[in-house]
């Protein structure tokens, strides 16, 4: 299986601030079909994760240009700017290149 | 809107098993794959496996086999997963998520494993 290691494990910000989140494949994710299946989520306090980007860094329906995607390979980061409340909880990456799906243990970013 | 209508909670006792559910509205239910999402409290995120509705097909984690059972019902658009011989390494959420990137998930089912 793929294993996704993700660092740091927490993180403290203040509001307005930027925060970057590494995630780190091993193995490539670069699939057969050219596309790489790197996603990102946040789960918030109680609540079901939550789709914020897909194929390293297309924003699914709904989220804000704050944040951001990059990378390739097996080198994922991302980004978010001008932190706002609703953005504390737990963030994962998560590869669909190859079977089963896995995700990182995640990153918690909490308000300094 | 999509939505993932998940079951209720579950208590249940060892060596029993459990049958839980996530309808499904707001899209044409043979579109996606719908993949189920196990997370024990306070742990991340770890795949079970994913049914395709229209051919019922299905993929698992080698880690599930023989644990979990996928299911769907076209007619009430609804999939379902059975666990099997429970233990208390069962306890956790269940999620259920469609599509290739999880785009949209089910509140969750929280399933106890306790004598």
């Amino acid at each position: 299986d793929v294993v996704m290691t993700q660092t740091p494990v927490s993180m403290s910000v203040s509001l307005g601030g930027q925060v970057s989140i590494s995630c780190r494949s091993s193995q490539s994710l670069v699939h057969n079909n050219g596309n790489t299946y790197l996603s990102w989520y946040i789960q918030k306090p109680s609540q079901s994760p939550q789709l914020l980007i897909y194929k390293v860094s297309n924003r699914f329906s709904g989220i804000s240009d704050r944040f951001s995607g990059s990378g390739s390979g097996t080198d994922f980061t991302l980004k978010i700017s001008r932190v706002e409340p609703d953005d504390l909880g737990v963030y994962y990456c998560g590869q669909g290149t190859q079977y089963p799906y896995t995700f990182g243990a995640g990153t918690k970013l909490e308000l300094k | 809107q999509v939505q993932l209508q998940q079951s209720g909670a579950e208590l249940t006792k060892p060596g029993s098993s459990v049958k839980i559910s996530c309808k499904a509205s707001g899209y044409t239910f043979t579109s996606y794959d719908i993949s189920w999402i196990k997370q024990r409290p306070g742990q991340a995120l770890e795949w079970i496996g994913a049914i395709n509705p229209g051919s019922g097909g299905t993929g698992y984690n080698e880690k599930f086999k023989g644990k979990a059972t996928l299911t769907v019902d076209k007619s009430s658009s609804t999939a379902f997963m059975q666990l099997s011989s429970l233990t208390p390494e069962d306890t956790a959420v269940y999620y259920c998520a469609i599509g290739g990137e999880l785009g949209y998930w089910g509140q969750g089912v929280m399933v106890t494993v306790s004598s």
